[in-house]
């Protein structure tokens, strides 16, 4: 079964600063990989999606993630954070069912 | 085209009693599912469904019900609530399996008492 693995539940950055949100999943098939954003009382939006094409994947507001098979590794990245980008973030694979499998989420903080 | 709705937005229930989760999306979706979000867990799959009259579970089945009567509505029933059900709950669907992205609806915080 496909599971994903996200490390730190909650990072905190100063505006400006590098973001970098980690995922490793495990899987025993090719991995199709997400990155959902959720804004304080809303709903999940998706930032990005790894589908076996490219490596690097550029997603939404600036985002992107990089799929390396030998780290089984699909973190997040933003070169410049912004106050706006305060957030929960997760890490999801496609299941066999065509379902998602979640992480628990990281909340990225941003200070002024 | 208003996407994937949920009503209601917030519910409070007593530890015993019923009440459904309504679920409806206008993009003719095939496939429809719901998850509950929890602290430091994520969102974990209850049910879902490849199409009307086509249910199956997911992680946390336990204490709900679906059925699929038509493609637009997918209904979640608590038979008796329990507060361990206190939870935020997500409806997403998505067109067909050949389709990645999934879309949610804004979620019902419901909490039981």
């Amino acid at each position: 079964a496909q599971s994903v693995t996200q490390l730190g539940s909650h990072v905190s950055v100063s505006e400006g600063a590098l973001v970098l949100l980690r995922c490793n999943y495990s899987s025993s098939v090719p991995p199709y990989l997400f990155w959902y954003v959720q804004y304080p009382n809303q709903g999940l939006q998706l930032l990005l999606k790894y589908t076996s094409a490219a490596t690097l994947v550029k997603g939404i507001n600036g985002f992107e993630a990089e799929f390396k098979k030998s780290e089984t590794s699909f973190h997040l990245t933003k070169p410049s954070a912004h106050m706006r980008d305060a957030a929960e973030y997760f890490c999801a694979v496609k299941n066999a069912g065509n379902m998602l499998t979640f992480g628990g989420g990281t909340r990225l903080m941003v200070k002024p | 085209n208003a996407g994937v709705t949920q009503t209601p937005k917030f519910q409070v229930l007593k530890t015993g009693q019923s009440m459904t989760l309504q679920c409806a999306q206008d993009m003719n979706h095939e496939y429809m599912s719901w998850y509950r979000q929890d602290p430091g867990m994520g969102l974990r799959l209850i049910h879902y469904s490849v199409g009307a009259g086509i249910t199956d579970q997911g992680e946390v089945p336990n204490g709900y019900n679906v059925s699929r009567s038509t493609t637009e509505d997918f209904p979640l029933r608590l038979l008796s609530a329990a507060p361990s059900q206190t939870s935020v709950y997500f409806c997403a669907s998505t067109p067909d399996r050949a389709t990645d992205t999934q879309y949610f609806g804004p979620g019902t915080r419901l909490t039981v008492l």
